[in-house]
């Protein structure tokens, strides 16, 4: 059965680095999503992507934050320069079409020291 | 505002019991409701989607949606020790992002 991959797992990183989530969403889907989950809060969205362009973005989802489509099978998440309160699991989720389900990738923590 | 709430749980039953769990949503305009189960460190695994009001049931699970109430619900019959888990409810909002409530965490006591 097809998955949405992630890489890393998880990734370690030092305040005011620059990070790249890397997402394999199933390849026959066309619209792509990063949501993010701090310790012990509920899953919140960051970003819809279709067609090359983000379709909707949240509040969190500022200046800091870039996604990119860089082939035809990766899905990327830049931080430019992060922040302790960055630190959480971030989740690649993908879909057919924007009103079907939502498929989820394994995340990856994201720690910032 | 919270868009979608949970019943707070954490909800503890007996196996072979039924939990219940309960979720509201604020967006009237709501059309699509997802549960997802997550394991501690792990991403949401669909369990069921259900988009028209009354039951839909698959196996031991049951989802029950009421959009005049605008309430979602979900039932597991028989609940097994692997069933423990945060069980999430997803709204699918008009501009086609999840919107997800705090979780209820079960756990089934063996």
């Amino acid at each position: 059965e097809p998955e949405v991959t992630q890489t890393p797992s998880h990734q370690v990183t030092q305040m005011g680095q620059e990070v790249i989530l890397r997402c394999v969403p199933i390849s026959n889907h066309l619209y792509f999503y990063w949501y993010r989950q701090i310790l012990g809060q509920k899953v919140e969205f960051l970003v819809s992507f279709y067609n090359n362009e983000i379709s909707e973005k949240s509040e969190i989802f500022d200046d800091q934050f870039s996604v990119e489509r860089p082939d035809g099978s990766n899905f990327t998440l830049k931080i430019r320069s992060t922040k302790l309160e960055d630190s959480a699991m971030y989740f690649c989720a993908s879909t057919p079409s924007p009103s079907d389900t939502q498929y989820f990738g394994p995340g990856t923590r994201l720690t910032v020291l | 505002q919270k868009e979608v709430e949970q019943n707070s749980g954490p909800l503890s039953v007996p196996e072979g019991a039924i939990a219940s769990l309960n979720c509201t949503y604020s967006d009237r305009g709501s059309q699509s409701f997802f549960w997802y189960r997550q394991y501690s460190g792990k991403s949401p695994e669909l369990i069921m989607f259900i988009y028209s009001n009354g039951d839909k049931e698959d196996g031991r699970f049951t989802a029950q949606l009421n959009k005049a109430s605008q309430y979602v619900s979900l039932l597991i019959r028989d609940s097994q020790p692997s069933d423990s888990a945060t069980y999430l409810c997803a709204v699918l909002t008009n501009d086609y992002k999840l919107s997800f409530g705090a979780g209820t965490t079960v756990t089934v006591r063996a």
